[in-house]
């Protein structure tokens, strides 16, 4: 079956790095999409892989592993408003996002 | 800028009655679909759609119908709703004009809908 595996809740402090991991299991790999929801509201994109390595974008980054099934999003100079829930998102082989649960950061001062 | 809405944020049924939720998107985009996300769940694929009168079935579409008459409106139908089928509702469309949905997905804001 394909599954995704990510933590359910971190806390991390306001200024600090934070690393989310995910590893997944799907039928087929066409990319990995990282969301960000914060409560009550809709996801929005944060960033897509599709070739393994990290890709930069300003205080986010994403690293794919596509032989080990397995993304990173790295957080840097967190701020409060990065408490949020960030989800994982493979595209399996028919081209479907298979979510997972979602992990929710929780920043403190 | 990208616009999903829809057409309510919170939404109170009843057993049995029929529900009908109103997503519209305002991109042209090709691709809409219909989640439902539940807590320590990730989001469920109820249907989506690639072009106007054609729908697929998700993960999930038992007990749910959905209408695609017009390109920017893309509406979830509850036939009975049920209890369990109280959960928030997320509608999102693509781009994507070759029926794969890998592109981007924009969101609208959810509907939270509860079944008594």
């Amino acid at each position: 079956g394909q599954n995704i595996d990510q933590p359910t809740e971190m806390t991390a402090t306001e200024g600090a790095i934070v690393q989310i991991n995910c590893t997944y299991q799907t039928s087929g790999f066409n990319g990995l999409f990282w969301y960000q929801q914060h409560a009550g509201e809709a996801p929005t994109f944060l960033s897509y892989n599709v070739l393994d390595g990290l890709e930069e974008k300003g205080r986010f980054s994403s690293f794919l592993s596509r032989s080990k099934g397995y993304s990173y999003l790295l957080l840097k100079e967190l701020q409060m408003k990065d408490s949020a829930s960030y989800l994982c998102a493979p595209i399996d082989s028919n081209y479907q996002l298979i979510w997972g649960a979602g992990t929710k950061l929780i920043i403190k001062p | 800028d990208v616009k999903v809405t829809q057409s309510s944020r919170y939404l109170v049924k009843r057993t049995g009655e029929k529900v009908f939720l109103e997503c519209v998107q305002d991109m042209d985009h090709e691709n809409m679909f219909w989640y439902r996300q539940d807590p320590g769940l990730g989001l469920r694929l109820i249907y989506f759609s690639y072009d106007v009168k054609m729908k697929e079935k998700g993960d999930i579409p038992e007990g749910y119908s959905v209408s695609r008459e017009k390109k920017e409106r893309f509406s979830l139908i509850l036939e009975s709703a049920s209890t369990n089928q109280t959960s928030m509702y997320l509608c999102a469309s693509s781009p994507s004009s070759s029926g794969r949905a890998f592109e981007t997905q924009y969101f609208g804001p959810g509907t939270r809908l509860l079944v008594l």
